[in-house]
């Protein structure tokens, strides 16, 4: 069965560069959340969309910006990259009501140099 | 809010051996969801099983168990004769029942080894 795109998988950026990190959920999936993993520490949500709109908010940097796509697609944008946003990024995918299932994609390895 | 708890930052055991896992879990609303995911070295997040808060069963699943008791607000995860290949860091999280996107708070982890 299909499950979550996340690409890239590694991403190696400079501080102060920007950095796009995509998601492609499950088909026919029409929500999408992005949760952010420090070293060491337990994922902590950010943002999630249901059909395009912003349905969520965490503690998400307002250097972070996302979307969904009309495809339901999501794009998670970084910009002035710090070191501390160093992390391993997980998106995450479900079907509006169906709340009990959330489907994890391998995450995207982010480093700051 | 909602809040998750788990005790145990770091646990070893030698192989063979039992363990359990603690998670406490804070939340307002009746309806709502307590997960189980298992992160190895490799990093992704794999699940291991979903509650609902009116299933109180709980569940067996090859060495692996599950107690939920919604008197105390626990979850416990239990492995029985361990072995290397657990080794990871295992999450417990909760979901509330929103009826909209509703995100998953995780509990800290906690740390598996097992050696031989």
């Amino acid at each position: 069965a299909a499950g979550v795109i996340q690409s890239p998988r590694h991403l190696i950026k400079e501080k102060r560069e920007t950095a796009t990190l995509k998601c492609y959920p499950i088909p026919r999936h029409d929500t999408v959340y992005w949760y952010q993993q420090g070293p060491g520490q337990d994922p902590q949500f950010l943002i999630s969309f249901y059909e395009k709109m912003q349905s969520d908010k965490g503690s998400i940097p307002d250097r972070f910006s996302a979307q969904q796509f009309s495809d339901y697609h999501s794009e998670l944008n970084m910009s002035s990259l710090e070191l501390g946003d160093s992390a391993l990024y997980f998106c995450a995918s479900s079907l509006r009501d169906r709340v009990d299932e959330q489907f994890f994609g391998p995450g995207t390895r982010l480093t700051v140099l | 809010a909602q809040k998750v708890t788990q005790v145990q930052t770091e646990i070893s055991v030698v192989e063979k051996e039992d363990v359990t896992l603690d998670c406490v879990y804070e939340t307002r609303d009746t309806t709502y969801y307590l997960f189980w995911y298992k992160q190895p070295p490799s990093g992704e997040l794999v699940f291991l099983i979903r509650r609902n808060s009116f299933d109180e069963q709980n569940e067996i699943s090859g060495r692996y168990s599950w107690n939920f008791q919604k008197s105390t607000s626990s979850f416990n995860f239990t492995i029985t004769a361990s072995q290397v290949v657990d080794s990871a860091v295992y999450f417990c999280a909760l979901r509330i029942n929103t009826g909209t996107a509703s995100k998953l708070t995780f509990g800290t982890g906690t740390r598996l080894q097992v050696t031989l």
